[in-house]
């Protein structure tokens, strides 16, 4: 069962266009993580947000975290080719030293 | 800067062939962590270690084992490779305190043919 549903699986814009994605889930994450992914590379950590509600801007992303702690959106305001990848959230869940992940959305920019 | 190595970053072996994978990590993080990541599947957990010598079972461990003999290194052993375990392999590492960032390797794509 997943436990962290993303929208949409796969999303291919122009350059310049703006775009958000989903991370949701049923369950309460005590912080969330998003990463990014280029293909032949492991993912590395954008942001982390942890209080409901937050909204946390890393120049034209901007990461929020739902107010009850269950869900995440990210948006991408101007979108450049250097965007493209495979963008993954995780949440983690109290003391337990694993993350639970989401399947990511693959993301294209054609210039 | 952290750094996360892994052995290989391609890797072909034949069905029923052990296979070593290595990850080494430079942070003197506590935990490290393997997991695998096929199309549609997102990350899965195989096993994950918090110290030295510790291991625990993520949600696939079948076919698979581990070792972690020193803190910054973490190996995953396929002990007959089948070819369902072709995939792309992934370490990550934690400091293990109040935080949960994961810093990855850049993966191994392993093919079992």
């Amino acid at each position: 069962t997943q436990l962290l549903e993303q929208s949409p699986q796969f999303l291919s814009i122009q350059e310049g266009e703006n775009l958000t994605v989903y991370c949701n889930s049923s369950s309460v994450f005590s912080s969330l993580q998003w990463y990014r992914q280029e293909p032949g590379e492991g993912p590395v950590l954008l942001v982390t947000v942890v209080t409901g509600g937050e909204v946390k801007k890393l120049k034209r992303l901007t990461f929020q975290f739902g107010d009850a702690r269950k869900d995440s959106s990210l948006h991408i305001t101007a979108a450049q080719p250097g965007d493209t990848g495979l963008y993954l959230c995780a949440g983690a869940q109290g003391g337990n030293y694993q993350l639970i992940w989401g399947a990511g959305t693959k993301l294209i920019i054609k210039p | 800067d952290v750094k996360v190595t892994q052995s290989s970053r391609y890797l072909v072996k034949r069905t029923g062939e052990k296979v070593f994978l290595e990850c080494v990590q430079d942070m003197d993080h506590e935990n490290m962590f393997w997991y695998r990541q096929d199309p549609g599947l997102g990350l899965r957990l195989i096993y994950f270690s918090y110290d030295v010598k510790m291991k625990e079972k993520g949600d696939i461990p079948e076919g698979y084992s581990v070792s972690r003999e020193k803190k910054e290194r973490f190996s995953l052993i396929l002990e007959s490779a089948s070819t369902n375990q072709t995939s792309m392999y992934l370490c990550a590492s934690r400091t293990g305190t109040n935080t949960y960032e994961q810093y990855f390797g850049p993966g191994t794509r392993l093919t079992v043919t």
